[in-house]
């Protein structure tokens, strides 16, 4: 079983709709969670951390279960430049600690269209 | 500010040949990690170096692939004898190690092995 899986997609939306994606973890371990977004052909980038108490910025929104071992991210209003594959990353240890190996998903595509 | 670099962007190379891949992480990064993607996967984690201490070399899929991080910056992925399923893009990141929760990537360099 992978450390982290994630539904490879795609997940085709509306413009305007929300769409919602979970990614599971196996290490119980695990401290520190975060969103990457990658665009074709492109490197991913941090799109949000996710925080025990689920946290929001503008449009998306993630949440963390750990009783169940997955992050959520949802996204509303959909834009179509939210066209991208979306990494779930997960840690052993604490945002602060030193030098955390980053675990990353396979990605989850989603393409918004009009 | 300068971002992390990579080189060459693209390389193509016959089978059993060496390549090296080169990474210059962000000044003051002490953090640099790299992966491996191929066409359509998720990231793959290879090596990692924390300032001084003994790399983590536990992605690392064969003995052909080593790398060396000179001087606590410049780091070199080295692939000797490559093989056709050596083709992907190779991905370098860094982050300040301490105190911060951002991985930023490189370009990537994509690797076609013939």
């Amino acid at each position: 079983r992978k450390e982290v899986e994630q539904d490879p997609g795609p997940f085709n939306v509306p413009e305007g709709a929300t769409v919602a994606f979970n990614c599971t973890y196996s290490n119980s371990a695990s401290q520190s969670f975060f969103w990457y977004r990658q665009d074709c052909r492109k490197e991913p980038k941090l799109l949000m951390s996710v925080y025990s108490s689920g946290n929001e910025d503008g449009r998306f929104t993630a949440q963390l279960n750990r009783a169940s071992q997955y992050i959520s991210l949802l996204i509303r209003d959909s834009k179509l430049s939210d066209s991208a594959t979306y990494l779930c990353v997960v840690t052993p240890k604490m945002i602060k600690a030193a030098g955390n190996k980053l675990t990353f998903g396979g990605g989850t595509r989603v393409l918004v269209k009009p | 500010g300068a971002g992390v670099s990579q080189s060459p962007s693209n390389k193509v190379t016959e089978k059993g040949k060496d390549v090296e891949l080169r990474c210059d992480p962000i000044s003051g990064h002490t953090a640099l990690y790299w992966y491996r993607q191929s066409l359509g996967q998720g990231l793959e984690f290879l090596i990692y170096f924390q300032g001084n201490s003994a790399p983590d070399k536990s992605g690392l899929p064969s003995d052909r692939f080593s790398a060396e991080r000179t001087g606590g910056s410049v780091s070199t992925l080295t692939i000797q004898r490559t093989q056709q399923e050596d083709s992907a893009v190779y991905l370098c990141a860094s982050h300040r190690g301490v105190g911060t929760d951002t991985q930023y990537f490189g370009p990537g360099t994509r690797l076609t092995v013939l």
